[in-house]
């Protein structure tokens, strides 16, 4: 079964210095990968997502994403952290039936001043 | 341009009380699915529905029926609610599976149940 480990629960920086979320995937195929974000009392909002085209991907908010299936990461980052960017973000995999997701269990970036 | 619209957005209930929640997206989208975020858990699916006239259940669909209405709307009901279902649950939609495809999501609807 596919599965999706967020290594940090909580991951806290200071604005203006770089982000790393990190995230390892299980899978027996060639997986669809997602980062998601949500804002408190919000919905989950895209921010990219990889299936098998360049392992580099670029999303919204200058956040990206590389695809590494030595490693089975897919570890987000930003080199500039800004108040904004202050959420939950979820990676997400795709099933190997390709019809459901499965979430890992969040990561909580705080962004200080 | 509403996207996924959840009603309501939040409920209390009592033990064994039931309760129908209702989503509607407008993007013209045949996949939906039901979701529910508790702490530390992320989100685990409930039930989903590949296209209008079929439902599939998820990772926690006991205590949980669904009907999809139409293609725009699918609902989830609690027929008798526990304190365990006490949750922020999420409706989304796709363009369709496989699910390469993005699910976009309404802003949920948090219910506690006493």
């Amino acid at each position: 079964a596919q599965s999706v480990t967020q290594l940090d629960s909580h991951v806290s920086v200071s604005e203006g210095t770089p982000v790393l979320l990190r995230c390892n995937y299980s899978s027996s195929y060639s997986p669809s990968l997602f980062w998601y974000v949500q804002h408190p009392n919000k919905g989950l909002q895209l921010l990219l997502k990889y299936t098998s085209a360049a392992t580099l991907v670029k999303g919204i908010n200058g956040f990206e994403a590389e695809f590494k299936k030595s490693e089975t990461s897919f570890h987000l980052t930003k080199p500039s952290a800004h108040m904004s960017d202050a959420a939950e973000y979820f990676c997400v995999v795709s099933d190997q039936y390709g019809n459901k997701l499965v979430f890992g269990a969040g990561t909580i970036l705080r962004v200080k001043s | 341009n509403a996207g996924v619209t959840q009603t309501p957005k939040f409920q209390v209930l009592k033990t064994g009380q039931s309760m129908t929640l209702q989503c509607a997206q407008d993007m013209n989208h045949n996949s939906m699915y039901w979701y529910r975020q508790d702490p530390g858990m992320g989100l685990r699916l409930i039930y989903y529905s590949a296209s209008e006239g079929t439902t599939d259940k998820g990772e926690v669909p006991n205590g949980y029926n669904v009907s999809r209405l139409n293609k725009r709307e699918f609902s989830l009901r609690l027929e008798s609610a526990a304190p365990s279902q006490t949750s922020v649950y999420f409706c989304a939609s796709s363009v369709r599976t496989p699910s390469n495809q993005p699910q976009h999501f309404g802003d949920g609807t948090r219910l506690s149940i006493l």
